[in-house]
């Protein structure tokens, strides 16, 4: 079946660090892919997406690249700033064999600090 | 638009009272979508609903659990009758099914607590 897998965090960095969140997944078609960030609090928020291979997903300065051939979907950013402390979410959806449902990675806790 | 509104957004209940929880999702998305998110277990799917009819309910962990949507407008889930365990953030969330367009919007969620 389909699953998503994801860095276990947490991941701490410095203000102005770079930052990479591996994500990689198992899908049996062609499925859609997604970033989302929960602030404290909150719900998730779609950060960013890509529906084909090669596509770049991109937001607040955040991207990812749907890698086909590596079965991958990294996100990265140049520059973190504290307000960027949060989970991320990889995430993927596949009409095709799952229907319209969205299967979440376990969550990758980011903290900033100044 | 406001965006998903579930109501309430904090519960405390004791073991074995009823607990419904409401939703009210995003005007003409036509999908709504049931999650609960534990620390151990992440993000599950409970249930969700294309055009308010129940599609997968397959996420639905006991009986104790049933979810309705009357309207485009509404649904609730309902645990009754409810237990420690049970205890977790529950999020709504709602998507307009578009070609090329699959992302959801969640709600704020409920934290219920059960003692």
């Amino acid at each position: 079946g389909n699953s998503v897998t994801q860095m276990e965090g947490p991941v701490t960095l410095s203000e102005e660090a770079f930052l990479t969140i591996n994500c990689t997944y198992t899908a049996t078609g062609y499925p859609s892919l997604f970033w989302y960030v929960q602030y404290p609090g909150e719900g998730l928020q779609l950060l960013l997406k890509a529906t084909k291979a090669d596509d770049k997903g991109s937001n607040k300065g955040f991207e990812a690249t749907y890698r086909k051939e590596t079965t991958s979907f990294h996100l990265e950013k140049g520059s973190v700033q504290v307000s960027d402390s949060a989970v991320y979410f990889c995430a993927l959806s596949d009409l095709n064999t799952g229907g319209f449902k969205t299967i979440f990675g376990a969550g990758t806790r980011l903290f900033v600090k100044a | 638009d406001a965006g998903v509104i579930q109501s309430p957004r904090h519960e405390v209940t004791e073991m074995g009272q009823e607990v419904t929880l409401r939703c009210k999702p995003i005007s003409g998305h036509d999908y709504l979508f049931w999650y609960r998110q534990t620390m151990m277990r992440g993000l599950e799917l409970l249930i969700y609903f294309n055009n308010n009819v129940p599609i997968d309910d397959s996420g639905m962990p006991e009986d104790r659990f049933s979810a309705k949507m009357p309207n485009a407008s509404f649904s609730t889930l309902k645990i009754q009758p409810s237990e420690p365990r049970d205890s977790a953030v529950y999020f709504c969330a709602s998507s307009f099914h578009r070609v090329g367009n699959y992302g959801y919007t969640f709600g704020s969620g409920t934290r219920l607590t059960v003692v």
